[in-house]
């Protein structure tokens, strides 16, 4: 079974900074990789996703991961943080949709 | 109007008691799941179905039971609460066609409490 680790449970930023949240998965099969956003009392929103094709992954909010096959990694980065980027962000992986595994989440926080 | 609802959004139990968390949705899809989150470990799957007649153990299903009344509603049960199924809970859905391929879309939790 694939499996997620995302590396931080905390994330701090300042305003203005880049923010770089790291994903490893494990996969023995090609995978499909996620990453979704928690507000406060919200629900996950999809940020972005990998399938297949280009390896570099642009999302809304200004947000993008590449799909690293050698690292085993989808790094998700933010050249310049918002204060309204604060949340959790959750790293997903799924080969055929019924078997989606998710990371712990990274808390980030956006200094002014 | 949101595509996927749950109710109740917050419920406060106790040991022993039957809880049914509920879910709607109205964007046609046909595989809905339900997962709970905890500080710390993401979320996990409890169980998912593809269609009404389709109902399928995830992860950590002990302890609860489904039911897919309709396309559009699937239910969770805790049967007798135990204080460790204290967590916030989520439906999700997922369709196979388009664009949307792959990808869930997720209700706004319920935060379950059990005394």
């Amino acid at each position: 079974a694939q499996s997620v680790t995302q590396l931080g449970s905390h994330v701090s930023v300042s305003e203005g900074a880049l923010v770089l949240l790291r994903c490893n998965y494990s996969s023995s099969v090609p995978p499909y990789l996620f990453w979704y956003v928690q507000y406060p009392n919200q629900g996950l929103q999809l940020l972005l996703k990998y399938t297949t094709g280009a390896t570099l992954v642009k999302g809304i909010n200004g947000f993008e991961a590449e799909f690293k096959k050698s690292e085993t990694s989808f790094h998700l980065t933010k050249p310049s943080a918002h204060m309204s980027d604060a949340a959790e962000y959750f790293c997903a992986v799924s080969n055929n949709n019924n078997d989606m595994r998710f990371g712990a989440g990274t808390r980030l926080t956006v200094k002014p | 109007d949101a595509d996927v609802t749950q109710t109740p959004r917050n419920r406060i139990t106790k040991t022993g008691k039957r809880i049914m968390l509920e879910c709607s949705q109205t964007k046609g899809h046909d595989r809905m799941y339900w997962y709970r989150q905890d500080p710390g470990l993401g979320l996990r799957l409890i169980y998912y179905s593809f269609d009404v007649k389709d109902i399928n153990k995830g992860e950590i299903s002990d302890g609860y039971s489904v039911s897919r009344q309709a396309q559009a509603k699937f239910s969770l049960s805790l049967e007798s609460a135990i204080p460790n199924q204290t967590a916030l809970y989520f439906c999700a859905t997922s369709d196979l066609a388009g664009s949307s391929y792959n990808e869930q879309f997720f209700g706004p939790g319920t935060r379950l409490t059990v005394l």
